[in-house]
């Protein structure tokens, strides 16, 4: 059994498209994630949902929009898509937010732009 | 701006002996400290979790101790093998963050045969 699942584990994409990355969670937790992972391996964190309302949003390009339709799932819709946006996104989830939890992290989608 | 430091990109080690990985920081006051390891081509995997009134922690052969004197966290394995080979990330995370977990680089560990 999969707890945090992202699809598509590869995206490869032209400059200017648009594209989403979906995330899902079956571990029953409030809070779920959106990092990025860019080339020197820095793991960034974007947005953070707690029961489908936003309640991180780091400095990001608002090209970079999340979405949250039940607490189970976290989308990531990416407009306009630049050379810079490629990075591994990862998604992960945590019991509750903020405290000590752990976060439990997905596989992570490859995002390549061309 | 808050910056978190791992003692050096890569670490290779023989099999058998305890690899110290050390995680420094500046500008940041946490209140606990995480550490996850990652393996390539997977998303990071929680080891374990040290808060600020505790020295260390301990997990198996996993030793974590945590000095707010210092602004640092060590992290050991004992008894090294080569399935310990991986990334090794340290995340401060503090209260009333909402789980907003700051990132180090990490460490990438080879434990050879």
């Amino acid at each position: 059994d999969t707890a945090v699942s992202q699809t598509p584990k590869y995206l490869v994409t032209q400059m200017g498209n648009d594209k989403s990355i979906k995330c899902e969670q079956n571990l029953g937790h409030d809070t779920m994630y959106w990092y990025k992972q860019d080339s020197k391996k820095f793991l960034k964190i974007m947005f953070s949902y707690n029961n489908k309302e936003l309640i991180i949003n780091e400095t990001v390009p608002n090209r970079f929009s999340p979405k949250s339709p039940d607490k189970a799932h976290l989308n990531l819709h990416i407009n306009s898509l630049e050379l810079g946006d490629s990075a591994v996104y990862f998604c992960a989830s945590s019991r509750k937010a903020g405290g000590t939890d752990t976060q439990y992290f997905g596989p992570g989608t490859r995002l390549t732009v061309l | 701006s808050q910056k978190i430091e791992q003692n050096s990109e890569a670490l290779n080690i023989q099999e058998g002996k305890t690899a110290t990985l050390t995680c420094n920081y500046t500008n940041y006051s946490p209140a606990y400290l995480q550490w996850y390891r990652q393996d390539p081509g997977r998303g990071p995997v929680f080891l374990l979790l040290i808060r600020e009134n505790e020295k260390e922690k301990r997990k198996e052969r996993l030793k974590v101790t945590f000095d707010t004197t210092l602004k640092q966290s060590l992290f050991h394995i004992t008894a090294s093998q080569p399935a310990d080979s991986a990334t090794y990330l340290c995340a401060l995370g503090r209260w009333g963050s909402q789980g907003n977990l700051i990132f180090g680089k990490g460490t990438k560990l080879s434990v050879k045969p």
